[in-house]
Formats: structure tokens, C-alpha cells, sequence
């Protein structure tokens, strides 16, 4: 079963403008990550956010954490044409099993 | 490189046989994971090793699937008798537990049973 939802499914952006995702999860959870996967590729750790933690950064990534609403989002700034991708959110809770979504398609026109 | 290698990159069989994956992780690296992903999913948690203990193994998907991790190092996992549900891609990640918890994931293995 999959613990965590991306939402959107799919996000159709130009160049330049800002993309956020969302990840809402039903259980607590000791952490929550963001990956990207281009295609036919494995995945590239982004982002880890702890439960007592609300906000991290990471160059132009931005990921918030409310662990209240049970939910966390990835805003990317500025997007590149090479930010096309996968994204993930994966969460862990006290089996620290990572669970992943089934992830949020990015595709950004030049 | 010294990131996380799989081997092979692809594999292609007939629907019986047995297939055998390969996993070697950053080499300091104390926990090892493996994932089945299929098109437009993400990964699915199958197994995983702290060193040579195997932690968790009840998410295998059916006893046709085994993995060992035999002196803490490289890794295998087996498919036995293979099925055409089993075509999917195997994704290896480790993780150095005290770091914080991030996965440093291989390309991943495309199996296609025909």
C-alpha cells in the first residue's frame, strides 16, 4: 500500500515559472523525503525533512512539512527544462520503511 | 564511480526461468534496500538489510522472491520461476543509517518476462 499521494498527478509548466507538489500521508511519520526520477532512471535523493522540522531549502527547492495536516509540498523555483522529472515524496515512520507515492509527472517547456 | 551499481541493466527471460540481480552499494554504506517499480508507480518496499541481517522480509512479494546480502556487501536478489508480473524494474538503494536516513539509489535493473 502506498502511504504517501503526490498531487498533482501530471504539471505542465514553462521555463521560469515555479512548480509546487504536494504529498499528503495517513500516519505519523519520524521523516519525509523528496526524490527525482528521470525516466528509465533511479532515483536522486532531494530533500529530507524530519517531523519536528517545518521548512527546508535546498538551492531553488523549497519543502515545507505540516505535520498536522498530515501533508508536505515541494516548490521548485524558476524552473529549467531539465527540472522534467519524477518527484516523490517518500515517508518513514516508526519501521523506518520507506513508503513511497506514486509521484507527480513534471514537464517544463522551454 | 563509487555510487550504487546494479548488474544487469537489463534482463530479459522466458516466463519459468530463474533470474538472479546484483546489488553492490557505497561501500560504507551499513543498509541496503531493495524495490520493485512498475510504470507509473512509485517504488514498492520489498526488502532490506542492516549489514548481512535481513530486517524485513515479509513485503517480498511471494516466496518465489529471496535476497541475501551475504557479508554485508553486495547483494542478490532471486526470482524463481518467473511470471510475466514479475516485468518490472528492481531499484537497489543504501543508506548510511547514522547520516539521516537518505537512500542513494542504483539505476536499476529492467527484468521483461516473455
Amino acid at each position: 500500500s502506498q502511504q504517501g499521494e503526490e498531487d498533482p498527478q501530471a504539471l505542465s509548466i514553462q521555463e521560469g515559472e515555479n512548480a509546487t507538489m504536494n504529498c499528503s500521508y495517513k500516519t505519523s511519520i519520524n521523516n519525509l523525503q523528496w526524490y527525482r526520477q528521470n525516466s528509465g532512471r533511479g532515483l536522486v535523493h532531494l530533500i529530507l525533512i524530519r517531523s519536528n522540522e517545518r521548512e527546508k531549502h535546498s538551492g531553488r527547492l523549497r519543502v515545507t512539512l505540516d505535520t498536522s495536516k498530515k501533508s508536505s509540498s515541494l516548490l521548485i523555483t524558476a524552473s529549467r527544462a531539465a527540472d522534467t522529472a519524477s518527484y516523490f515524496c517518500a515517508t518513514e515512520g516508526g519501521s523506518y520503511i520507506p513508503t513511497f507515492g506514486r509521484g507527480t509527472s513534471l514537464i517544463v517547456h522551454p | 564511480d563509487t555510487g550504487v551499481s546494479q548488474d544487469p541493466r537489463h534482463k530479459i527471460t522466458k516466463r519459468g526461468q530463474n533470474v538472479t540481480f546484483r546489488c553492490d552499494p557505497i561501500s560504507e554504506h551499513n543498509r541496503l534496500y531493495w524495490y520493485r517499480q512498475t510504470l507509473g508507480q512509485g517504488p514498492e518496499f520489498l526488502t532490506y538489510f542492516q549489514n548481512e541481517a535481513q530486517l524485513e522480509k515479509s513485503r517480498l512479494l511471494s516466496d518465489r522472491f529471496s535476497a541475501e546480502r551475504p557479508k554485508g556487501s553486495f547483494s542478490t536478489l532471486e526470482i524463481q520461476r518467473t511470471e510475466q508480473g514479475d516485468s518490472a524494474m528492481y531499484l537497489c538503494a543504501s543508506s548510511l543509517r547514522l547520516a539521516g536516513d537518505e537512500q542513494f539509489f542504483g539505476p536499476g535493473t529492467r527484468l521483461t518476462v516473455l
